[in-house]
């Protein structure tokens, strides 16, 4: 079945430092790929999301290309902030299975100032 | 001008009760999703409606009964809460054959 795994946390990280959180996926088909945060105590927001391979998602000053060849979607951000703190979670959905969300664990990204 | 909205936002209750928790969104969506998120964060998916009709029913115990009265609402009921159950509960809406969902703000469920 599909599947999406993601680096674990906590990642701690000084302001302005460049962050990467790894995801990779398995599935069946061509998926559509997703980052979400949640920041403390709240919800799921979209941060940003591709569709198809080679498509870049951006928002906020940060990005994740699809990559089929290495069924990966690694989030990026050049610099981070201390209000970047929050829990992403990768995920991604296809037709095949009503598009529900199939998860990754989350990574919890601390920024220190 | 909620998109997506939950009630209660926390719900603090005793093992053995029945209670429920309300969904509903305005944006003409006819796709529905619970999700749970359990004290480790890890979120996984609990039923999806497609225009009031079950389609997707993960393996949830029996205690969970979702209902839908119309397109737009998506009700969770609980019987026989257990300590278990405690954690957040997502719902969230899609349109069609697009592939984004749009969240609720989440339920915190305490079962004590």
């Amino acid at each position: 079945g599909n599947s999406v795994t993601q680096m674990e946390g906590p990642v701690t990280l000084s302001e302005e430092a460049f962050l990467t959180i790894n995801c990779t996926y398995t599935a069946t088909g061509y998926p559509s790929l997703f980052w979400y945060v949640q920041y403390p105590g709240e919800g799921l927001q979209l941060l940003l999301k591709a569709t198809k391979a080679d498509d870049k998602g951006s928002n906020k000053g940060f990005e994740a290309t699809y990559r089929k060849e290495t069924t990966s979607f690694h989030l990026e951000k050049g610099s981070v902030q201390v209000s970047d703190s929050a829990v992403y979670f990768c995920a991604l959905s296809s037709s095949d299975s009503n598009y529900q969300l199939i998860w990754g664990a989350g990574t919890k990204l601390i920024i220190k100032p | 001008d909620t998109a997506v909205s939950q009630t209660p936002k926390y719900l603090v209750t005793q093992m053995g009760n029945d209670k429920s928790i309300k969904c509903e969104q305005n944006l003409g969506h006819d796709t529905m999703y619970w999700y749970k998120q359990d004290s480790k964060k890890f979120l996984k998916i609990m039923f999806s409606y497609n225009n009031k009709e079950l389609i997707i029913n993960e393996t949830v115990p029996n205690r969970f009964s979702p209902k839908s009265p119309d397109k737009a609402h998506l009700n969770l009921h609980i019987n026989s809460l257990e300590l278990g159950d405690s954690a957040v509960y997502f719902c969230a809406s899609r349109q069609g054959s697009t592939d984004t969902q749009y969240f609720g703000p989440g339920t915190r469920l305490t079962v004590l």
